[in-house]
C-alpha cells in the first residue's frame, strides 16, 4: 500500500475516553506531522516528527500525546478530550523536516466527535 | 513569523470557464516556496502546484497556472477549462526558513464550487 492511510476514518468518543488516531506511511519519508483542520480555520500544526524525534510541539494541550516508534508510524493519543476538540485530524509526510519544500504528502484524515 | 491569507472564502465558476484564486502571504525569508493544495470531499489533501521563489516563470501544471507576484506577495491560482471534479476545498501554503523551517503554514482555504 502506498500513500499516507490513517484510521480509523471516523471516530465519536466521550470526555472520558481514551482512544487513539493512526498513522502509517510507505513513502520511505523521514518526518511526519499531525494538523488539526478545524471548520472556517487555517489548518493547525500540532506536532513535528523526524527520524521519530518530536521536533516540534506547537503549544498543544497535555490530552493530546504523539508516538512515532519508527518513520512508518504516527500515532495521536487522545484522552479527557473537550467538545472543542472535535476536529478534522489529517496526518501528513515529507522527505525530511527541512525537505518540506517539496510538499506534504496528507492522509484522508481522522473526522473525530468529542460528545 | 508565516502567514498566509486567502481573502475569498466561496467562489464558483461554470463549468470550462476560468477561475482565479486569491492569495497573499508574507515573510522575512528570502527563500521559500509556495503551494495550492485541493481538498475534494474524500478529505484527502492533493498537491495542485509548487513555486520556487526565486524562480521568476510562474509555475504550470496543465489546466492550473500561478501568478506569482514577489514583490506584492501574491500568489494566485488559475484554473482554465473548469471541470466538475475541480469542486474542492483549495488552501495556499507557504513554506519559509527560519523558524517555520520544514513548516508548512496555511490560508483559511477557498471553497470551489463548479456549476455544470
Amino acid at each position: 500500500e502506498t500513500g499516507v492511510t490513517q484510521t480509523p476514518r471516523h471516530l465519536v468518543m466521550g470526555m472520558t475516553n481514551k482512544k487513539s488516531l493512526k498513522c502509517e506511511q510507505h513513502l520511505g519519508h523521514n518526518a511526519m506531522y499531525w494538523y488539526k483542520q478545524s471548520a472556517k480555520k487555517p489548518l493547525e500544526l500540532m506536532f513535528v516528527y523526524s527520524l521519530e524525534e518530536r521536533v516540534e510541539n506547537n503549544s498543544v494541550p497535555s490530552r493530546f500525546s504523539p508516538e512515532c516508534p519508527n518513520s512508518s508510524h504516527l500515532f495521536l493519543h487522545l484522552h479527557t478530550l473537550q467538545p472543542e476538540d472535535s476536529a478534522l485530524y489529517l496526518c501528513a509526510s515529507s522527505l525530511g523536516a527541512g525537505q518540506a519544500n517539496y510538499g506534504y504528502t496528507f492522509g484522508s484524515g481522522t473526522r473525530l466527535t468529542v460528545v | 513569523a508565516q502567514t498566509v491569507t486567502q481573502s475569498q472564502p466561496e467562489m464558483s465558476v461554470q463549468e470550462a470557464e476560468t477561475v482565479t484564486l486569491s492569495c497573499t502571504y508574507d515573510t522575512s525569508e528570502s527563500d521559500y516556496y509556495l503551494f495550492w493544495y485541493k481538498q475534494p470531499p474524500s478529505r484527502q489533501m492533493i498537491l495542485v502546484i509548487r513555486q520556487e521563489a526565486y524562480k521568476q516563470q510562474n509555475a504550470t501544471e496543465n489546466r492550473f497556472s500561478v501568478n506569482f507576484q514577489k514583490a506584492a506577495k501574491s500568489f494566485s491560482l488559475k484554473i482554465s477549462d473548469s471541470q466538475l471534479g475541480d469542486a474542492a476545498m483549495y488552501f495556499c501554503a507557504l513554506e519559509a526558513g527560519g523558524t517555520s523551517y520544514g513548516k508548512l503554514t496555511f490560508g483559511q482555504g477557498t471553497i470551489l464550487t463548479v456549476h455544470p
